[in-house]
């Protein structure tokens, strides 16, 4: 079976740009969460989305968005670029979501993301 | 503030040579305790899951426990492809926390 697949691997932008991020999650998995991972530091959390809605938000600007669709995929979006949004962003997948789920994230190997 | 906290930064061992890796944490309402293992250039692999203190998991050379205020990954017996960076993370409600990882090195 498929893991966590994302796309693009491998990104460069310029600041004041747009960046569009896409993950699919594992099948059978209804939740989506994404990491922000900064070289030689933990990831960050971004985001949880579980059946389409929003039910995790870390410590992010509102620069940052995100969405889930009705087949599970995901999208994070970032506005108005600066140098420091330079990172690997991760996305993840679990079987469920939410306050009162404690169920182990499956990740992706990223999208390094290069901000000029 | 919550926080996760892991020691040591860096571990250098030789083959076969036993240790533990730490894994403290200050959360409200801790909803488990996860170890990942990550390869350059590759997203985190899932290890373990720990949800209430007492908890041991166990996977070839690496054992996880949790107490209330920390975890550890003992390495028994290392070998050469366990060199890699290994995270805790820790959820609490609905919001999860990675420590900085230890880089693990295994000397043949």
């Amino acid at each position: 079976d498929a893991g966590v697949t994302q796309s693009p691997t491998h990104l460069i932008k310029t600041r004041g740009q747009h960046v569009t991020l896409r993950c699919s999650p594992i099948s059978g998995h209804k939740s989506v969460s994404w990491y922000q991972q900064v070289l030689g530091q933990g990831p960050q959390f971004i985001f949880q989305y579980y059946e389409k809605e929003e039910r995790g938000r870390g410590n992010f600007p509102d620069r940052f968005s995100a969405r889930q669709f009705p087949n599970y995929s995901s999208e994070l979006n970032v506005n108005a670029l600066l140098l420091g949004d330079s990172a690997l962003y991760l996305c993840a997948s679990s079987l469920r979501g939410g306050t009162g789920v404690n169920q182990p994230q499956h990740f992706g190997d990223g999208t390094r993301l290069s901000i000029l | 503030e919550d926080q996760v906290t892991q020691s040591p930064e860096a571990l250098r061992l030789q083959e076969g040579e036993s240790s533990s890796l730490n894994c403290s944490y200050t959360v409200s309402g801790l909803r488990g305790l996860f170890w990942y293992r990550q390869d350059p250039g590759k997203g985190p692999e899932f290890l373990f899951t720990l949800y209430s203190a007492g908890e041991e998991k166990e996977k070839e050379r690496l054992k996880a426990t949790l107490t209330k205020k920390e975890s550890f990954l003992h390495i028994t017996a290392p070998k050469p492809e366990d060199s890699a960076t290994y995270l805790c993370a820790v959820q609490a409600g609905n919001q999860f926390y990675f420590g900085t990882g230890t880089s693990l090195t295994v000397i043949p």
